[in-house]
């Protein structure tokens, strides 16, 4: 199994609809990510967050929420759906920096939502 | 300005040729981290290499290098003696600070591709 699982994997919605991608993982993370890929732009930071208190915005935060249910899993939610948030949805997880940690992002396999 | 630029939105190499992803990088803080991700077909990221700015000597994985010029703020990623399977996008991203309470931003990417 991934370390870092996202669900839905796939998902193809209509205009105005709220969607929710989870993400959870088994690294034993304290700190998650969600990053959004569109072609031509690269990754971009969605929501961060350092520890299960802890919810930060990134750069492209309007029109999205998160909440951190546990250190293992991390939600982010559309609350009404747009076509121009169709894109690739990554959920990553790293490790405090330090010692021999880099900060190096472990990433999920990415949820591609699609909306209509 | 964009912290990270990869100029190349695609390159072409030929099989075991050597290939070199230019990036550039725009900080002021002394200690940060960069990072080279491949993304292939398939969508996943996968972490390839590391350097860190205090690092003296330029990091090496495998085929993979990464040309640290300090002064001229610039990562490329050298990838010696191309396999068909390198073709992928590849990132280029950074981490500011060294206190640990970061976020990696990345660049647009290089889309690579190998010929026979």
């Amino acid at each position: 199994d991934a370390d870092v699982t996202q669900t839905p994997r796939n998902r193809i919605t209509k205009t105005g609809k709220r969607i929710m991608l989870e993400c959870s993982q088994t690294k034993g993370h304290d700190r998650m990510y969600w990053y959004r890929q569109d072609p031509g732009l690269g990754l971009r930071l969605i929501y961060y967050s350092f520890d299960v208190k802890d919810i930060n915005k990134g750069e492209i935060s309007d029109g999205y929420s998160v909440s951190r249910q546990a250190q293992a899993k991390f939600s982010l939610s559309l609350e009404s759906a747009i076509p121009n948030q169709t894109a690739l949805y990554f959920c990553a997880t790293s490790d405090f920096l330090g010692g021999a940690n880099t900060g190096e992002l472990f990433f999920g396999e990415g949820s591609r939502l699609t909306v209509l | 300005a964009q912290k990270i630029t990869q100029t190349q939105p695609g390159m072409f190499v030929q099989e075991k040729e050597a290939v070199t992803l230019d990036c550039t990088y725009d900080t002021s803080d002394p200690s940060y981290g960069l990072f080279w991700y491949k993304q292939p077909s398939s969508g996943e990221m996968i972490f390839l290499i590391y350097q860190g700015s205090y690092d003296q000597q330029n990091a090496t994985e495998g085929r993979y290098s990464l040309n640290f010029q300090k002064a001229r703020k610039s990562a490329n990623l050298v990838i010696s003696a191309s396999q068909l399977g390198d073709s992928a996008m590849y990132f280029c991203a950074m981490r500011e600070g060294g206190s640990g309470y970061s976020t990696l931003t990345f660049g647009k990417g290089t889309m690579l591709l190998v010929s026979p």
